[in-house]
């Protein structure tokens, strides 16, 4: 089974300023896709990013990027130029690639979740 | 943008007593699915729900729980007798396609309080 590890309860950064949040996984699988989900205190989970593992290329989207080392089994997320709407708690989380009978069905399998300060 | 809804956003239940949870998910959407996250834990996948069946679940997803789609727009999670340890955030996720990269989109979840 897979597992995803979000070593950090919680972060904080000033505004404006860059973090980085830590997630690692766990599998035998070598096709899956990898996200990150963030959730506000409105409490809806928000799709930030997403990277292919077959894709070697780090995905981008804005403000977000990631660090994806497929044999380090690690997915961090960076977020740039912090902004007070950054506040919220961020998931990893983990899809198999390959579902078999489950093709198009695969569940996601999460970490435990960091929950990200920004300071004014 | 399409959202996937919930509803109630907050459901306070006796224990013992049956609930529902409703959502609504994306119109075109294809692939459904029920996650829980009992309050300061990580959330965890309960069922998968794909042309009228269940595809997978979870062991959280004892004979207590059902899915159905009754009327082609909406997903209900059913828990038939519940027990204080289902108190938790329920969220609908669906999803469009088969494609490999599509991702799942959540609603806002619904509070379930067993007293």
């Amino acid at each position: 089974a897979q597992t995803v590890t979000q070593s950090q309860p919680e972060m904080s950064v000033q505004e404006a300023e860059t973090v980085t949040l830590s997630c690692t996984y766990d599998t035998s699988e070598s096709d899956y896709y990898l996200f990150w989900y963030k959730q506000p205190p409105s409490r809806q989970m928000i799709l930030v990013i997403r990277q292919e593992a077959y894709k070697q290329q780090n995905a981008t989207e804005n403000r977000f990027s990631v660090n994806f080392q497929k044999a380090a089994k690690s997915f961090s997320l960076k977020i740039s130029d912090s902004q007070l709407g950054d506040a919220a708690m961020y998931f990893c989380a983990y899809r198999s690639g390959i579902g078999g009978s489950n093709f198009g069905n695969e569940k996601l399998t999460f970490g435990t979740g960091t929950r990200l300060t920004i300071i004014p | 943008e399409p959202e996937v809804t919930q509803t109630p956003s907050h459901q306070v239940t006796q224990m013992g007593q049956e609930v529902i949870l409703r959502c609504v998910p994306i119109s075109n959407h294809l692939y459904f699915y029920w996650y829980r996250q009992i309050l300061g834990q990580k959330v965890e996948f309960l069922v998968s729900f794909y042309n009228n069946e269940i595809s997978e679940k979870s062991e959280i997803f004892d004979d207590q729980f059902s899915v159905e789609r009754p009327d082609g727009s909406n997903f209900t999670l059913k828990i038939r007798s519940t027990k204080l340890e289902d108190s938790a955030m329920y969220f609908c996720a669906s999803k469009g396609g088969a494609g490999r990269n599509q991702p799942q989109h959540f609603g806002d979840g619904t509070r379930l309080s067993i007293l």
